[in-house]
């Protein structure tokens, strides 16, 4: 099981740039959460999905954020245009659905996100 | 919605002392609660769950406890070492008969081990 897959690792780009996070969900996970981790306001929650469809996107903090999720091994998290206080490490997590309710959520390594 | 609150944010412990990190939830139909270790620079990754069903579950030198009535939870690492130093988060979810199925997570405690 190679875990929860993000690209890229780093991206550093200039204010006003549209910027493209990736996930790859573990195989057969149905769920599929974005989070923003930031020193001042811990891990977010931003948007998650349950079976490519977002369930919950009351955390995505404006509309230059939108994310989606076109089948089950793949997401995307856009910003577009970016602004300097989008600065965070984006994580993305898996999990899978459990009857009786309470699964772990694997992370990914994260994105460092820098806006010049 | 559920609300988490961990204490303390930071502690530091002797090596070899144990450490005790708490959180309180707000949602008594909570019935999930695990526990994420984040090293400098590295993922989330859990260490430990708990169930609403039980009291208590270890796993070598980690316990956690759980009390339904006073809906609170603790993590309890004995016989700490250097490699413990970490940021240390727990979380709570509501069964998915409630429509819900996201983590609420406390703000995080940083432990230091002093070697």
């Amino acid at each position: 099981d190679a875990g929860v897959i993000q690209s890229p690792r780093h991206e550093v780009t200039e204010m006003g740039q549209e910027v493209t996070l990736r996930c790859k969900p573990i195989s057969g996970h149905d769920y599929l959460f974005w989070y923003r981790q930031t020193m001042m306001r811990g891990l977010e929650l931003l948007i998650y999905f349950n079976n490519n469809v977002p369930i919950d996107d009351s955390g995505m903090p404006e509309d230059r954020f939108s994310a989606k999720m076109p089948n089950a091994s793949f997401s995307t998290l856009k910003i577009q245009p970016s602004e300097p206080r989008d600065s965070a490490v984006y994580f993305c997590a898996s999990s899978i659905r459990n009857g009786t309710g309470g699964q772990p959520q694997h992370f990914g390594d994260g994105t460092r996100l820098s806006i010049l | 919605g559920e609300n988490v609150e961990q204490h303390p944010s930071t502690l530091s412990v002797q090596e070899g002392d144990s450490a005790v990190i708490k959180c309180t939830y707000s949602d008594s139909a909570s019935n999930y609660f695990p526990w994420y270790k984040q090293e400098l620079g590295k993922r989330p990754q859990l260490i430990i769950d708990i169930r609403s069903n039980v009291g208590e579950k270890k796993d070598q030198r980690i316990a956690v406890t759980l009390n339904k009535t006073a809906k609170h939870f603790s993590l309890h690492i004995t016989e700490t070492q250097p490699e413990d130093s970490a940021v240390y988060f727990c979380a709570a979810s509501i069964p998915p008969n409630f429509g819900n199925e996201k983590l609420t997570f406390g703000t995080g405690t940083r432990l230091t081990i002093i070697p």
